[in-house]
């Protein structure tokens, strides 16, 4: 099956510095790579994904890039802010199994990402 | 629209007790999921569901049940609870067309 590693697990940044988390996966068959954002004590919540086909999708201060051949894709978040401050989560989809007998979602374990004032 | 609910938010049990957890969607979801969250371990699915009538085991399913007797809901049933279980839960919902997840709230679960 899928497995997703997520580095680094506690990331410290100055406020207005940029952010960058990364993760690897091991199915050459996946091609949807999302990003969720948790926030202490609450669900996670998607922030932006990415296809297979696309290399690089930007929203206002975050932005992922996907590199097909290494298997690693990431996130990066610029001018960072004090409510960036949450746990970050990747994961990764084979669309062999969404949606038709099996769950194609496999998470990384997380980065705590800390915002310094 | 609510979206994902899930009840209870907090529940403390005693080994060998046994609870559900429920679950429900109001957005017609044909797919629905739970995962435990556990410090260091990210999510893990426990079982899933891909319409009424249909479920299946994820990465981590011993000592769970589900039922899926209708679109909107998914129980996740504990038979005899274990200190290994002590978890926050998490319910997640999705088209089956599209890998977007909503989850619920969450159920932060004591087994002492």
């Amino acid at each position: 099956g899928e497995n997703v590693e997520q580095h680094p697990s506690t990331l410290s940044v100055q406020e207005g510095d940029s952010a960058v988390i990364k993760c690897t996966y091991s199915d050459s068959a996946s091609n949807y790579f999302p990003w969720y954002k948790q926030e202490l004590g609450k669900r996670p919540q998607l922030i932006i994904d990415i296809r297979s086909n696309v290399g690089e999708k930007k929203d206002q201060r975050i932005a992922v890039t996907l590199n097909k051949t290494a298997k690693h894709f990431s996130l990066h978040i610029t001018e960072t802010q004090p409510e960036d401050s949450a746990v970050y989560f990747c994961a990764a989809s084979n669309p062999m199994y969404s949606g038709g007998g099996a769950d194609g979602l496999t998470f990384g374990k997380g980065t705590h990402l800390i915002i310094q004032p | 629209n609510a979206g994902v609910t899930q009840t209870p938010k907090f529940q403390v049990l005693k080994t060998g007790q046994s609870m559900t957890l429920q679950c429900a969607q109001d957005m017609n979801h044909e797919y629905m999921s739970w995962y435990r969250q556990d410090p260091g371990m990210g999510l893990r699915l426990i079982h899933y569901s891909v319409g009424a009538g249909i479920t299946d085991q994820g990465e981590v399913p011993n000592g769970y049940n589900v039922s899926r007797s209708t679109t909107e809901d998914f129980p996740l049933r504990l038979l005899s609870a274990a200190p290994s279980q002590t978890s926050v839960y998490f319910c997640a919902s999705r088209t089956l067309r599209n890998e977007k997840l909503f989850f619920g709230s969450g159920t932060q679960l004591s087994v002492l």
